[in-house]
């Protein structure tokens, strides 16, 4: 079956510490986006990539670093330069929007993580 | 700027009501797109329904109808006979393309809450 596999579910690091989030898609999508959502908020942009060996900044960038080395993987790395890093983190993909035009986005399962 | 507003924080109704979900959003772009979600407790967003400005006809899917409308920059989500399975977080949201990229902006979400 296509679609996005995040892992892992539940995360639990200690403070300081970097953590990778992995995000892998077989929709053979060309852009994949991450989201950061915290309780009772919408979804907040931090990162997308439209293809491969390129990506851009979102709303909230800073303290997260992401490669995109391949078309079906996109990892985030939460650093320790995030002063707040707990959080529900969703990857998501969708056609590649181009210019004028923009395609629905498909969403893993999500990977909480509990930064202590 | 774009932005959406979902001004119901949270909606409880009984089996079998119908409800709607307000959005309402801002942009000052001719083309853009609007989009529904759901959110079950698991977390994983559902797509529901991706909208281009350009088309005002209402739609139906099942017991699930949209009805979008310029004059007031409102896309409303209505269920009709509601069911325990539609519990769950639905969040709007508008990607406005302009003549460059855009991403996808969300609002703050809408839980319903659905009793037997």
């Amino acid at each position: 079956d296509g679609g996005i596999t995040q892992s892992p579910k539940y995360l639990f690091r200690k403070e300081g510490q970097n953590v990778t989030l992995s995000c892998e898609q077989n929709l053979n999508h060309d852009a994949m986006y991450w989201y950061r959502q915290d309780p009772g908020q919408g979804l907040r942009l931090i990162y997308y990539s439209q293809i491969v060996n390129d990506f851009q900044k979102g709303d909230i960038a800073e303290g997260y670093s992401v490669s995109r080395e391949k078309k079906e993987s996109f990892p985030l790395t939460v650093t320790s330069a995030q002063k707040n890093p707990t959080a529900f983190y969703l990857c998501a993909s969708s056609i590649d929007p181009g210019a004028g035009e923009f395609y629905e986005q498909y969403f893993g399962p999500g990977t909480r993580l509990t930064v202590t | 700027a774009q932005k959406v507003t979902q001004a119901q924080t949270e909606i409880s109704v009984v089996e079998k009501e119908d409800v709607t979900l307000d959005c309402v959003y801002e942009t000052r772009d001719t083309t853009y797109y609007l989009f529904w979600y759901k959110q079950p407790p698991s977390g994983e967003l559902v797509f529901l329904i991706r909208r281009n400005s350009f088309d005002e006809q209402n739609e139906i899917s099942g017991r699930y109808s949209w009805n979008f409308q310029k004059s007031t920059s409102s896309f409303n989500f209505t269920i009709t006979a509601s069911q325990v399975v539609d519990s769950a977080v639905y969040f709007c949201a508008l990607s406005a393309p302009g003549s460059g990229y855009s991403t996808l902006t969300f609002g703050k979400g809408t839980m319903l809450l659905v009793s037997p």
